[in-house]
């Protein structure tokens, strides 16, 4: 069974950047395009943007300026990179598989920007 | 960008009774090449990550409990939970993936009473 595992730093200040990884555990990695989807605590999910395993990507044009997603086919890996923070940035990150259906999703990755 | 409104923002009922919640999207989002409307619904409990419960409107999820079923067309959606059970307890979110930025709805929160 596919499973996704996230990690990254928890707490950035403003202007530091946001670095997530995502590894993809008990399944092929070629083939699938994987996304990410935030959420701010007490509000709806917003999608990030999604990368395949050939570093293909398509970003939320609203986050697009600021947004480097990357894959590792060696390691079965994707990542996000988000630069300039601000508080409007604090949310849960997830990580998932699937360019339009997400059935496989990452445990979730609290990040708090604050001074 | 897609916008999804969901109605209502949240819901409080009885164990056995049905729940019944709205996405309406600011387009269509029936393709008319292959008569698939490109919306999905996901279940969140609390502290956990989203999980996807139906797609293209109507088909259901593997594993997913046949008291849930979606169905509507275009722009108008529903999702409907026969029998609410206390294990659905969670906020329901409808999710576009017509075109890009895929976009969700702002989320319907269902509780028991």
């Amino acid at each position: 069974q596919v499973q996704l595992q996230q990690w990254g730093a928890g707490l950035l200040r403003p202007s530091e950047t946001l670095s997530l990884t995502c590894a993809v555990y008990g399944g092929s990695f070629n083939g699938y395009y994987y996304s990410w989807i935030r959420q701010p605590p007490g509000k709806g999910l917003e999608w990030i943007g999604e990368i395949n395993h050939s570093g293909s990507t398509t970003y939320n044009p609203s986050l697009k300026s600021r947004v480097t997603m990357s894959a590792d086919t060696s390691k079965n890996q994707f990542s996000l990179k988000l630069n300039s923070v601000t508080a409007a940035d604090t949310a849960v990150y997830y990580c998932a598989r699937g360019q339009i259906l997400h059935s496989v999703w990452g445990q979730g990755t609290l990040v708090t920007v604050s001074s | 960008d897609i916008v999804l409104t969901q109605s209502p923002d949240s819901l409080t009922l009885s164990l056995g009774e049905r729940a019944t919640i709205s996405c309406k999207s600011s387009q269509s989002l029936l393709y008319s090449i292959n008569n698939k409307n490109y919306l999905a619904w996901y279940q969140q409990r609390p502290g956990q990550p989203p999980r996807l419960l139906i797609y293209w409107a109507s088909t259901r999820e593997s594993g997913v409990p046949d008291r849930f079923s979606g169905s509507g067309s275009g722009t108008d959606f529903t999702l409907t939970i026969n029998t609410l059970q206390a294990e659905d307890v969670a906020v329901y979110s409808c999710q576009q993936y017509f075109i890009t930025p895929r976009t969700f709805g702002q989320g319907t929160k269902v509780e028991i009473k």
